[in-house]
């Protein structure tokens, strides 16, 4: 299957902070990509949608303000999360699919932690 | 999420065939998925099945999808250690283009 990298694979960071999170798909142009927020023991969340060169689509409940989301490329989408408390704590996870619309695939996380 | 359901732990023995059930409520979804999570990592696809299929077999994987009961399962034959993990069904319902995932079915697989 095709291979999706996330950037770092874990960061601890101080509250106020801000911390930047890449999604990469390496073999494949992913006009959609999706992130998720993933608790203990739970199911993924998704947070939002973004398509390449516009605007990302948002979750009710999910700030958008809060969480930056950029799809520059067809290859790249990046996560910031902004002015980090501990309850941002958690651990994200990005997707992105191809034009085949039934296939998507998943980065391997990144376990962001606020102190 | 509520529209796909799964149990949550399935106990296997080294050897054994699992089978993971989950069930759907869109019945005119189009593609019904199997993923994979080994603890601290993202998700694996491991197979998906298009809704006008019936089964699907991929090595030690079988799906099979009975559309009339909304129920989809995956079988792994001779279970090994290595498939111990989470399970996740998930389907993108005819009105979306999003997955909607189950909660997980925890996989253990004892000697």
């Amino acid at each position: 299957g095709a291979v999706v990298s996330q950037h770092p694979s874990w960061v601890i960071c101080k509250s106020g902070t801000s911390v930047k999170i890449e999604c990469r798909s390496l073999d494949f142009q992913a006009t959609t990509m999706f992130w998720y927020r993933q608790f203990p023991k739970q199911s993924l969340m998704l947070m939002a949608t973004s398509n390449e060169g516009s605007k990302a689509t948002y979750e009710q409940g999910v700030e958008k303000d809060k969480f930056l989301i950029n799809h520059a490329s067809l290859t790249l989408s990046t996560l910031t999360v902004t002015s980090a408390h501990p309850e941002d704590s958690s651990f994200y996870i990005c997707s992105a699919r191809n034009r085949d619309i039934y296939e998507q695939y998943f980065g391997p996380g990144t376990r962001l932690t606020v102190t | 999420g509520e529209d796909v359901e799964q149990s949550l732990f399935l106990s296997v023995r080294e050897g054994d065939s699992s089978v993971i059930n989950c069930t759907y409520t869109d019945s005119s979804s189009t593609y019904l998925y199997w993923y994979k999570q080994e603890p601290g990592a993202g998700l694996q696809l491991l197979t998906y099945i298009f809704s006008n299929m019936d089964m699907k077999q991929d090595q030690r994987l079988t799906v099979l999808l009975n559309k009339k009961d909304k129920h989809l399962s995956l079988r792994i034959a001779d279970t090994q250690t290595g498939d111990s993990a989470i399970y996740f069904c998930a389907e993108i319902p005819s009105n979306d283009y999003k997955l909607s995932f189950g909660a997980g079915t925890t996989v253990t697989v004892r000697a």
